[in-house]
């Protein structure tokens, strides 16, 4: 069985600042899927990035970067000029190969963006 | 417009009152699934659906139902709901994984269920 490890329950950053955000997992496949979900405040569960095991180069989505490290099973959010609107729950997930399978999730980051 | 619609949003009701929280796909996807939201777990999975009248057990079934008589129906059922089930639900969907279909099938989330229950 799969297992994930968020082991920042509390972050905080200033406006305008980085912050990465870790997350651990355990596996034996070799393919397979991480992902990061932001929830904010609404509640909604929101897609932020994606990261293909087999791919080496780390996926990035405007200021949303993964640090993958396979190896070390390994895979941290990096969250650029951080903005307000970064506020919210962040959780870690992993999934199997193709899609269509269940997700394990970490316990969560809650991050919180000050003036 | 794709989406995953759950209904009722919020809920609070008492011990023992059985209640349905309901689950539609427009996606015509075969995998659906629901999971629990508590705080300090992370979101944990109830029960999964492959496809129509195919259900099973996630990592958390005990004093949950479900069925899967549409595909693009999954209804969520406390027989007898108690305290300990107050939480946030959420329903997701999928195509199922398959090897001739490129690509990642991406799981599409509900908009949540918050329900307590006193």
């Amino acid at each position: 069985a799969q297992t994930v490890t968020q082991s920042q329950p509390e972050m905080s950053v200033q406006e305008a600042e980085t912050v990465t955000l870790s997350c651990t997992y355990d596996t034996s496949e070799n393919n397979y899927y991480l992902f990061w979900y932001k929830q904010p405040p609404s509640r909604q569960m929101i897609l932020v990035i994606r990261q293909e095991a087999y791919k080496q180069q780390n996926a990035t989505e405007n200021r949303f970067s993964v640090n993958f490290q396979k190896a070390a099973k390994s895979f941290s959010l990096k969250i650029s000029d951080s903005q307000l609107g970064d506020t919210a729950m962040y959780f870690c997930a992993f999934d199997g190969p193709g899609g269509g399978n269940k997700l394990t999730f970490g316990t969560g980051t809650q991050l919180k963006v000050e003036l | 417009e794709a989406q995953v619609t759950q209904n009722p949003r919020y809920l609070i009701t008492v011990t023992g009152k059985k209640l349905t929280v309901t689950c539609s796909q427009n996606m015509n996807h075969e995998y659906m699934s629901w999971y629990r939201q508590d705080p300090g777990l992370g979101l944990r999975q109830i029960y999964y659906s492959m496809n129509v009248e195919v259900t099973d057990k996630g990592d958390v079934p005990e004093g949950y139902k479900v069925s899967r008589k549409e595909k693009r129906n999954f209804p969520l059922i406390l027989e007898s709901p108690s305290p300990n089930q107050t939480s946030l639900y959420f329903c997701a969907s999928s195509f199922l994984w398959d090897s001739n279909r490129l690509g990642y099938n991406e799981q599409f989330f509900g908009p949540g269920t918050r329900l307590t229950v006193l």
